[in-house]
């Protein structure tokens, strides 16, 4: 049973555009979510993170919406840039885990940006 | 700064061989974690170290799968008789202990492939 999903496997974009990738979650314990960005042969690289008692997080280019009652986010990418082009993941932890803040990962959003 | 460092970056083995996998974290970085990432899926959690102790081993798949931290720094994921359905990218991450979430920072990982 899948915890965290992004439905969208790919999205397209113009430069210059806005990207909005989408993710919904079932477990309510969840009470910290993030996205990261992964390049081809890398490991995946921190974005953007919220935590639950915020509605919503602004980083630059970045910003993340988390509805609480919808059990969903999305990160708004504004304006879109080729080098952008990257899968998205988004991830989510419980502070209620008995140890550590594992993350649960979706399965990722392959974003290309054309010029 | 130095980041997360994995050896090797990649690894061919015949079924049924024996494994080993690093992971160096970020110095003075107290958590440590290691995850699977299947081809087109996203990374799912096998263990977490505070220091030298390994306080979840919930993800890991079966007893062929092993993780230690001696020393409370480097890692070693050690995957005994192997088989093709452990062929997979082995992520490592790492954060600083403390109040709150931590974010984690990834390493490049290993890309295993056993025949």
């Amino acid at each position: 049973d899948q915890q965290v999903k992004q439905n969208s496997p790919s999205l397209s974009v113009q430069e210059g555009r806005i990207s909005i990738l989408n993710c919904d979650y079932t477990n309510s314990m969840f009470d910290y979510f993030l996205w990261y960005k992964k390049y081809p042969a890398e490991g995946p690289t921190f974005l953007i993170s919220i935590s639950s008692i915020k509605d919503k997080n602004e980083d630059g280019r970045f910003t993340v919406f988390l509805n609480k009652s919808a059990k969903h986010l999305s990160l708004h990418i504004v304006p879109s840039q080729p080098g952008d082009s990257a899968v998205y993941f988004c991830a989510a932890a419980s502070s209620f885990e008995a140890a550590g803040n594992k993350l649960t990962f979706g399965g990722g959003t392959r974003v290309l940006v054309k010029p | 700064g130095a980041g997360v460092s994995q050896s090797p970056r990649y690894k061919v083995a015949k079924r049924g061989q024996d494994v080993a996998l690093r992971c160096d974290p970020i110095s003075g970085h107290v958590s440590l974690f290691w995850y699977q990432q299947a081809l087109g899926q996203g990374p799912e959690f096998l263990t977490y170290f505070q220091n030298e102790a390994q306080l979840d081993k919930s993800g890991l798949p079966s007893d062929r799968f092993f993780a230690e931290r001696p020393e409370g720094s480097v890692s070693t994921l050690k995957i005994q008789r192997t088989q093709q359905e452990d062929s997979a990218v082995y992520l490592c991450a790492s954060s600083l202990a403390g109040a709150g979430f931590e974010t984690q920072y990834f390493g490049p990982g290993t890309r295993l492939l056993v025949l």
